[in-house]
Formats: C-alpha cells, structure tokens, sequence
C-alpha cells in the first residue's frame, strides 16, 4: 500500500520563501505529483517529478529523492494568491493509480 | 480546450436518498477517475476507467456505490442509498492514456452534502 505525509498547515509572509515536505513509503513508484487547490476548487496540476533532483518551473520547484522516499515542493516570492492546499500524490506501480497525502495548506499573511 | 465537465455543481439530499453524477472528461482522454475527497482531507481514488472497462475499483464501496461509463466517454456515479458520511466532494479527473507519465486533470467537482 502506499503512505504520504505532509504536514497539515503551513504560514508564510508574502515575498518569502516557503518549503512543503512530503514523505513517502510505497510498494511500486513511477512518480510523484504535485497539486494546488485552491479553497471550494479542483486540484490543479503544478509538478510531476520521476527520477531524483530538483526541478523548476518559475516561483515553484520540486525535488524528488527516491531513495529516502522523500520530497518537496518549494515556492518562492511568496504571493497573496499563494494561498491554498497543495496536495503531494504518489503514482504507484500497478494501474498507474494516484494516491494523494491529505494536503498542506499554506497561508500566505501580507 | 475544454476542460473536465460535471454537474451537478452542488447537491443536497436525505440519507437513504439515491443521487447520480455526470463527468465529461477532456476530449481524446481515454482514462478516466472518480475521487471522493472529504472536507480537509486529499482526494481518494473510487474508481479508474481505461477507455470503457474498469482497472481499479478496490476502494469503491460496491454496496452503495455504481459507476459507469458506456461509451468511453461521459460517466456517471451514483449512490443508492445515501449515507450521512458520502458527504464530500466528489472530483472526476480524465488524463490522455493511463501511461506512468500521465498527467490527470481535474473537474470542478460536485459538492455533495447528505443530511
């Protein structure tokens, strides 16, 4: 089965930096998702990262290490708009299925 | 593109009460998802479509619950009958193929609340 941890509630100043930890046991991985979802909407996709690193799209970067079952997803300059749940999923080997953590949610505080 | 559609957008029905939902995933998108997600909690997989037969249903309450999607196209859940704890959000996501790669996008949700 799979288990996905990260922590439930995370404050931030806007302009600032915040990183979002999530951890991971799995019985088969092919890759770990990241999420944004915005209160009372749908998740919508930030992220996807398969083989160990750092990858970065603009304000937001993740980082995967497969072999400590571990990663996170890092948002810079800080914006209002910033604020939401970000989810951390985990693909598993069978199916391809999703299993997702229970989800952060950042507030960014001006 | 258009993106994932469902309806209703918001539900409210009496325990023991049957309710169906509608999900029109993105063109061209053989793969389709249903997730229940409780309020404060990450979404859980229902239910997974590859074209029109089911992959994985293991965490599908089969007693109450019943998904279809006939043509491979739209798809329905439904729940007879209705228990107070099936209040959430259910999430219809659809992605192109199913491969490790895939990127599943996601539905505005209908927000169920069963009282």
């Amino acid at each position: 089965g799979q288990n996905i941890d990260q922590p439930t509630e995370m404050t931030a100043t806007e302009g600032a930096i915040v990183q979002i930890n999530c951890t991971y046991q799995t019985s088969g991985f092919n890759g770990l998702f990241w999420y944004q979802q915005h209160a009372g909407e749908a998740p919508t996709f930030l992220s996807y990262n398969v083989l160990d690193g750092l990858e970065e799209k603009g304000r937001f970067s993740s980082f995967l290490s497969r072999s400590k079952g571990y990663s996170y997803l890092l948002l810079k300059e800080l914006q209002m708009k910033d604020s939401a749940s970000y989810l951390c999923a985990v693909k598993g080997a069978a199916g391809n299925k999703l299993t997702f953590g229970g989800g952060t949610r950042v507030l960014v505080k001006p | 593109e258009a993106g994932v559609a469902q309806s209703p957008r918001y539900k409210i029905i009496e325990k023991r009460q049957s309710v169906a939902f509608w999900c029109n995933p993105i063109s061209g998108h053989a793969t389709l998802y249903w997730y229940q997600q409780i309020l404060g909690q990450g979404p859980k997989l229902l239910i997974q479509f590859q074209n029109n037969g089911v992959v994985d249903d293991s965490q599908l309450p089969k007693d109450r619950f019943s998904a279809e999607r006939l043509k491979g196209v739209d798809s329905t859940l439904k729940i007879q009958p209705a228990k107070l704890e099936d209040s959430a959000v259910y999430l219809c996501a659809s992605s192109p193929g199913g491969d490790s790669t895939d990127t599943q996008y996601f539905g505005p949700g209908t927000r169920l609340t069963v009282l």
